[in-house]
């Protein structure tokens, strides 16, 4: 079985600076990781995903994330947040059939 | 090209009730799959439908079932409601082409009393 640990509940940051959001992922056979984004009172929407190949993953609205394997871990980044980046983030990961396994969540708060 | 639509936006039921969720694809996708994301948690896989026939299901129990239509819309069903089936209730729709990228709608938040 799969399963997806997101280290902290919420991360306050102020403007302009960067920010890691932490995720690690348990599986014995190989998976798709995700990350995406929630806004207040709206569904998901995908930041980036990690199928194969290079391991680090550019997405939208400037994040990226890097898949490390020996460290089970894909955390996402972004050089310098907006206050529009505020919102709840989730890491997912996936096997073969789109059944998607999520973590709790991060909330990202960006100070002015 | 429209994207995943759900309705209705919000609802309140009483315990014991029933209740039906509906959710449109996006536009030539064939898989639907169904969320429950509990306040301040993760989105929890439900069960997922493909060509009209169930391929896969969560940890819920059978009062939760789905069906698809031939125009890969869908339909959660949920029976004798209970108190913790409160949830904002997600439609994500895919292509199954190895892509791995699901569409989700808004989701209806649905509130049992």
């Amino acid at each position: 079985a799969q399963s997806v640990t997101q280290l902290d509940s919420q991360v306050p940051v102020f403007e302009e600076a960067p920010v890691e959001l932490r995720c690690n992922y348990s599986s014995s056979v190989s998976v798709y990781l995700f990350w995406y984004v929630q806004y207040p009172n709206q569904g998901l929407q995908l930041l980036l995903k990690y199928l194969s190949g290079s391991t680090l993953v550019k997405g939208i609205n400037g994040f990226e994330a890097e898949f490390n394997k020996s460290q089970t871990s894909f955390h996402l980044r972004k050089p310098s947040v907006h206050i529009s980046d505020t919102a709840e983030y989730f890491c997912a990961v996936s096997v073969d059939t789109d059944k998607l396994i999520f973590g709790t969540g991060t909330r990202l708060q960006v100070f002015p | 090209e429209t994207g995943v639509t759900q309705s209705p936006t919000h609802l309140i039921k009483t315990r014991g009730q029933q209740v039906t969720l509906r959710c449109s694809s996006q536009s030539g996708h064939n898989t639907v799959s169904w969320y429950q994301q509990a306040l301040g948690q993760g989105p929890q896989f439900i069960f997922q439908y493909y060509r009209e026939e169930e391929n896969g299901r969560g940890n819920f129990p059978p009062r939760f079932s789905g069906l698809q239509f031939p125009n890969y819309s869908s339909e959660l069903n949920v029976n004798a409601l209970e108190l913790d089936d409160s949830a904002l209730y997600l439609c994500a729709s895919s292509l199954r082409t190895g892509t791995h990228e699901q569409y989700f709608g808004p989701g209806t938040r649905l509130t049992v009393t």
